[in-house]
């Protein structure tokens, strides 16, 4: 019974290269949440996705971020043209429901800008 | 923001000893929720407390909630080396779309 599963568990890139983060939700969970979190932080919610569908992201910058969740394959979090800024933990939750019930974590994907 | 804000910041106690965290936050909610996280590793799911419950209890844990501060409080009884952790509290959103994390508490439990 795997749990929520997120790769790479680090990544590092130059100023400008495009940067990957995958999640796969746990068996059974079909929302997604994508989260950031800076050094002695909490997590700031950036979107929401169902299979195929964006449904909030209130928290995305308008630019060079992007997320998809295909109905096949794991949820995609994508960052064009990355800055020093963009260096933080990224962290995927799944549950099975809309907000009423505990999110499910991925233990995050480090990015770290060169 | 409705980000809700932990207090204290960080806290250092021996063994044994109780751990009290605190949560404030700004709006109405459903329902709060407590997280723990170790260092790099991602946030687990502790205890759910609903607007109409005052008080929860789950093993070593007590949380209770005052609506009418907009307060919640995290005790953790009998405190042992592997809770050690940062605690994190979270309000869900009007549209239960997205959660709300706090700064969390830094715990330090001492053997």
């Amino acid at each position: 019974n795997a749990g929520v599963m997120q790769n790479p568990r680090h990544l590092v890139r130059r100023r400008g290269q495009e940067a990957r983060l995958r999640c796969s939700p746990m068996k059974g969970h079909s929302h997604v949440y994508w989260y950031r979190q800076l050094p002695e932080e909490g997590l700031k919610f950036m979107v929401y996705l169902q299979k195929e569908n964006i449904i909030d992201e209130s928290g995305m910058p308008k630019e060079r971020f992007s997320a998809e969740f295909p109905k096949e394959g794991p949820s995609i979090l994508r960052i064009q043209q990355v800055v020093r800024g963009d260096s933080a933990a990224y962290f995927c939750a799944s549950s099975p429901g809309n907000g009423k019930q505990p999110q499910h974590f991925g233990d995050g994907t480090r990015l770290s800008i060169l | 923001s409705q980000q809700g804000e932990e207090d204290p910041q960080a806290l250092s106690i021996q063994e044994g000893e109780n751990a009290t965290m605190n949560c404030s936050y700004k709006t109405s909610i459903n329902n709060l929720q407590w997280y723990r996280q170790n260092s790099g590793r991602g946030l687990v799911h502790l205890i759910l407390i609903r607007s109409n419950e005052r008080e929860k209890h789950s093993g070593r844990l007590r949380v209770t909630l005052d609506t009418s501060k907009k307060s919640s409080s995290l005790l953790i009884t009998a405190s042992r080396a592997a809770d050690t952790a940062s605690y994190f509290c979270a309000t869900e959103s009007n549209t239960g779309n997205q959660f709300y994390f706090g700064t969390g508490t830094s715990l330090t439990v001492i053997p």
